[in-house]
């Protein structure tokens, strides 16, 4: 079975200050991998995907991710921190084989101090 | 209108009480998720569906049973509802087989059993 592992329950930053949150994923096949955000009191929204192709995938809001196979990681960054950015974020990958369904990780809280 | 709504947004109930939590969807997807959230915890799969009728246990069924009424509506239902099943629940959906959007959440129940 995969499994995700966000390392880092809990990530505080300053406002304008680089933002990186790390995912890890173990996978026997490529992998399809997401990052989800979830803001205070609202289900989870996409905020970008790997699947296949370009290795630095752009999101919404700024932030980007770069899949690395040798590394097994997923990590998510934004140059800047704006006090908007606070919220829980979400690394998931999608298994191979006939069921596709997402597996999560446990989740990063994201604080953002003025 | 949402693309996926959750019906109640917020209960609380008793312990003992049996308590039935309502999705539907207008994106036309074939597969339906229910999801606890719980702080630390990440996202846990609690049942699935691929079609209307192919229901699947995911990782922590127990105590709780689904109904796909069709492919735009998919209930969880708590038989006996018991303190250490209040948390946040999210129904999700997606494309078939193949997909590589992600899923659509709506914007969660959050239940509390007293």
């Amino acid at each position: 079975a995969q499994s995700v592992t966000q390392l880092g329950s809990h990530v505080s930053v300053s406002e304008g200050a680089l933002v990186l949150l790390r995912c890890n994923y173990s996978s026997s096949v490529p992998p399809y991998l997401f990052w989800y955000v979830q803001y205070p009191n609202q289900g989870l929204q996409l905020l970008l995907k790997y699947t296949t192709g370009a290795t630095l995938v752009k999101g919404i809001n700024g932030f980007e991710a770069e899949f690395k196979k040798s590394e097994t990681s997923f990590h998510l960054t934004k140059p800047s921190a704006h006090m908007s950015d606070a919220a829980e974020y979400f690394c998931a990958v999608r298994e191979a084989g006939s069921n596709y369904k997402l597996t999560f990780g446990k989740g990063t809280l994201l604080t953002v101090n003025p | 209108d949402a693309d996926v709504t959750q019906t109640p947004r917020n209960r609380i109930t008793k312990t003992g009480k049996r308590i039935m939590l309502e999705c539907s969807q207008t994106k036309g997807h074939d597969r339906m998720y229910w999801y606890r959230q719980d702080p630390g915890l990440g996202l846990r799969l609690i049942y699935y569906s691929f079609d209307v009728k192919d229901i699947n246990k995911g990782e922590i069924s127990d105590g709780y049973s689904v109904s796909r009424q069709a492919q735009a509506k998919f209930s969880l239902s708590l038989e006996s509802a018991i303190p250490n099943q209040t948390a946040l629940y999210f129904c999700a959906t997606s494309e078939g087989v193949g997909w590589h959007d992600g899923y659509t959440f709506g914007s969660g129940t959050r239940l509390t059993v007293v």
